[in-house]
Order: C-alpha cells, then sequence, then structure tokens
C-alpha cells in the first residue's frame, strides 16, 4: 500500500538554525499538508498546498515559515531561525484528486530545538 | 474561533464491550469531517470521511454517523478489541480549506 515518507525522524537544531523537513507524499496526490503536535497539545494545522501554492495556512505559519516542492515528488517544510516553541512532532499529509477523501499521514519528524 | 470538541477525553472499556464517543463542531461552514486512529508512536491512520448530514459509514466493528445541522458525529466500535486501544481524533474541514482537529479520545481496551 502506498505510504507517506518522512526525513529525518528526529532533528535535534540550536535554536536560530534553520531546518528543512522532508515529506514524500503518495505519488498521485495532488493536495499536501503540513500539521504539527507540540508535546502534550493536539494537533495544529499549519499549511495546506495545490497545484504549486499555498492554498491555505494558519496563524502559526508566519514568516519564518515556508513550504515548497521542488522537484515533484518531495514537500518541504523550512523553519527559517527555529525558537524553543517550534520543538514539536510535524506530520506532512497527502490527499488524492478529490478535496473530499481521507488524507495519508506521515510517520512524523520530532524537532527538537535547544 | 472554530473550535472542535471531543468527548469523552478518556475512555476505559472492557474487552468484548461496545463503546461510542462524541465529536462536537460549529456546524455553520461545515464541509466535512474526519475520524482518524492514532496508535502510540504511529502516524494517524484515516478512518472516515463523511460529508452528507445523515451519512453513517462503517469499517469492520468500527461505524461513525453525522449530524451537521446539530453540529455532531458518534463514532462506535462493536466489541472492542485490545487493538482497538488508541486515540481517536476528529477533524472538520470548512469551506475555506482549514482543518481543525480535536483533541482526540484516549480509548484503553481492558483485557
Amino acid at each position: 500500500e502506498p505510504e507517506v515518507t518522512q526525513t529525518p525522524s528526529h532533528q535535534v537544531t540550536q535554536m536560530g538554525q534553520e531546518v528543512i523537513l522532508r515529506c514524500v507524499p503518495i505519488s498521485n496526490h495532488l493536495y499536501f499538508y503540513w500539521y504539527r503536535q507540540i508535546l502534550g497539545q493536539k494537533v495544529e494545522f499549519l499549511v495546506s498546498f495545490y497545484n504549486n501554492e499555498i492554498s491555505e495556512k494558519s496563524e502559526i505559519f508566519d514568516d519564518q515559515f515556508s513550504v515548497e516542492r521542488p522537484d515533484g515528488s518531495n514537500f518541504t517544510l523550512k523553519i527559517r531561525s527555529t525558537k524553543l516553541e517550534d520543538s514539536a512532532m510535524y506530520f506532512c499529509a497527502s490527499m488524492g484528486l478529490a478535496g473530499l477523501e481521507t488524507q495519508y499521514f506521515g510517520p512524523g519528524t520530532r524537532l527538537l530545538v535547544l | 474561533i472554530l473550535n472542535v470538541e471531543q468527548s469523552p477525553q478518556s475512555l476505559h472499556v472492557q474487552e468484548g464491550d461496545s463503546t461510542n464517543f462524541t465529536c462536537s463542531f460549529p456546524s455553520s461552514n461545515f464541509y466535512a469531517l474526519h475520524w482518524y486512529r492514532w496508535e502510540t508512536a504511529k502516524s494517524p491512520e484515516a478512518l472516515f470521511v463523511m460529508t452528507l448530514n445523515g451519512d453513517e459509514k462503517k469499517k469492520g466493528r468500527i461505524s461513525a454517523t453525522l449530524n451537521t445541522k446539530e453540529g455532531y458525529s458518534y463514532l462506535y466500535i462493536k466489541g472492542s478489541q485490545p487493538e482497538d486501544s488508541a486515540t481517536y481524533l476528529c477533524a472538520l474541514t470548512n469551506r475555506d480549506d482549514k482543518i481543525i482537529f480535536g483533541k482526540g479520545t484516549r480509548l484503553h481496551i481492558l483485557p
């Protein structure tokens, strides 16, 4: 069964450093998402991406965040200058042609900012 | 502020018993309601997506109903098994394409 993959599984970084989280969505999917979950809190929507542009973003997704799909397969989330409060589990998800299908989640990247 | 509420927060059920829990959401601007099953150390697994008032979906022993007019969905598990132990998340998609998750119901099946 096709699956969403994410790398790395864990990332430790110093405050102020840039991080790039990578996701490979399911190959024929067209809608892509990033979510995060801070330890002990609920899953939060960050951004949705369709047709090579952001379709929706939350208040969390400020100027420090960016997404791109550089090569038609990878979908990346970049945090330019990490803050302590960026420590969280980051999940990528993808969805097929119709907007009403279920999303398939990747296994997540645990980011720890020191 | 859009908020998705799930209750109860945590639930202990004897193996073999049936159970259900609730997801409440604002009914205005509704587009779709998703249920996910999330086991510890794994990623959320999609169970159902529902869009129409009165929708009922079934997957094995798990089923879900949707009432968009009053803003709630129930998830039912029949004859609970140990492998049903997980957190069950519901998420609302509204017409602005925003997705809002509830905090989940953590289900523990007791042997």
